[in-house]
């Protein structure tokens, strides 16, 4: 069964520090990875996934996200963060064999300071 | 293209009272999904159809929650009764294959 494990819960960051973000993943079969944001009161955002092909996925406002097999990880990674930065995380695996079901984690809320 | 709707975006209900929320997904998307999202977590699926045929709905409370959707194009999801516990964002979201669209939600508060 599919199941997503962000290891942080909150990430407090200085503006124009870079962050990393960590999510690890279990699945049986090949998967579909994506990181989403959630600014609040809002929707989910796609910010990248990975769906095949290069390892290293490059996303919108800055982020990207390295898919490492072996150790079954995702992580989301900006080298500077802005104010606007600040919002909620999530990251989700989903495979054809689940119907593209999509497994969310428990999410990591990033903090940009001043 | 336009996103996916839903309404209301808020609702505050009393516990034991019904409710129900509307999905309209984007044009032409067969798959479409509910999520339920407690504060603090991530969003847990209820159900989701494929055209109007449901595919997966093991995580759906059926004595108390319930959605169709007709013509497999509009979706309802309908809770009756309420539980405090049922407070939480209702995500709908559709898509094409990989990757899912999301409607900004509808945040339910039972008192």
């Amino acid at each position: 069964a599919q199941s997503v494990t962000q290891l942080d819960s909150q990430v407090p960051v200085f503006e124009e520090a870079p962050v990393e973000l960590r999510c690890n993943y279990s699945s049986s079969v090949s998967v579909y990875l994506f990181w989403y944001v959630q600014y609040p009161n809002q929707g989910l955002q796609l910010l990248l996934k990975y769906l095949s092909g290069s390892t290293l996925v490059k996303g919108i406002n800055g982020f990207e996200a390295e898919f490492n097999k072996s150790q079954t990880s995702f992580h989301l990674r900006k080298p500077s963060v802005h104010i606007s930065d600040t919002a909620e995380y999530f990251c989700a695996v989903s495979d054809r064999a689940g119907g593209f079901k999509t497994i969310f984690g428990a999410g990591t809320r990033l903090f940009v300071k001043a | 293209e336009a996103g996916v709707a839903q309404s209301p975006r808020y609702k505050i209900i009393e516990k034991r009272q019904s409710v129900a929320f509307w999905c309209n997904p984007i044009s032409g998307h067969a798959t479409l999904y509910w999520y339920q999202q407690i504060l603090g977590q991530g969003p847990k699926l209820l159900i989701q159809f494929q055209n109007n045929g449901v595919v997966d709905d093991s995580q759906l409370p059926k004595d108390r929650f319930s959605a169709e959707r007709l013509k497999g194009v509009d979706s309802t999801l309908k809770i009756q009764p309420a539980k405090l516990e049922d407070s939480a964002v209702y995500l709908c979201a559709t898509h094409p294959p990989y990757e899912q669209y999301f409607g900004p939600g509808t945040r339910l508060t039972v008192t």
